[in-house]
């Protein structure tokens, strides 16, 4: 079965910084690996997804993501964290079927 | 409506009472998923539905009764529920549920209270 394992439940940067959220997958196949960002008293809204094509993939609002096998890993990250990046990630894992396994989820908190 | 909408957005109940949670697609997909999310858990997949079929049950009790009349809607019927089960629940559709790699859309959720 797949699994996803989200490293810190809180990452605090200061507004300009690099975000740096990590993510790392268990899955006996080649996975597909998605990204999502949920803002308060929101849905969850997808920022980026691997599909096995480029391992680099670009999402939404400048963040993006690098599929690293021998790592099992995809990890987000962003150049320069905004004010407005302040919501919680989820990293998630389907394989074959468009079910998902999502991980615990992250808080960024982006402060002045 | 665009996207994925849910009503109502809040709900306090008794654990006595009885009440239902509507999801509406306006995508022109084919799959519906009921999830739930607790505080400090990760999102639990409850139900999925494939062009108003249901293909999934993740071992959910039975006061959780879905029910899928056409594509673009999704209930959620509930009754005698506990206190635990109070959280956010999120609807979220796709185009197919065959293919991997589908996007998930999702609603903004349904905040339940159980009191």
């Amino acid at each position: 079965a797949q699994s996803v394992t989200q490293l810190g439940s809180h990452v605090s940067v200061s507004e300009g910084a690099l975000v740096l959220l990590r993510c790392n997958y268990s899955s006996s196949v080649p996975p597909y690996l998605f990204w999502y960002v949920q803002y308060p008293n929101q849905g969850l809204q997808l920022l980026l997804k691997y599909t096995s094509a480029a391992t680099l993939v670009k999402g939404i609002n400048g963040f993006e993501a690098e599929f690293k096998k021998s790592e099992t890993s995809f990890h987000l990250t962003k150049p320069s964290a905004h004010m407005s990046d302040a919501a919680e990630y989820f990293c998630a894992v389907s394989k074959g079927y468009s079910t998902l396994t999502f991980g615990k989820g992250t808080m960024l908190l982006v402060s002045p | 409506e665009t996207g994925v909408t849910q009503t109502p957005r809040h709900l306090v109940m008794g654990m006595t009472n009885k009440k239902s949670l509507k999801c509406e697609q306006h995508l022109g997909h084919n799959a519906m998923y009921w999830y739930k999310q607790s505080a400090k858990k990760p999102l639990e997949l409850m139900f999925v539905y494939n062009f108003k079929e249901q293909t999934e049950n993740n071992s959910v009790p039975s006061r959780f009764s879905p029910e899928c009349p056409n594509s673009s809607h999704l209930f959620l019927h509930l009754h005698t529920l506990q206190p635990e089960d109070s959280a956010l629940y999120l609807c979220a559709s796709s185009l197919r549920t065959a293919t991997g790699g589908e996007t998930q859309y999702f609603g903004p959720g349904t905040r339940l209270l159980v009191l």
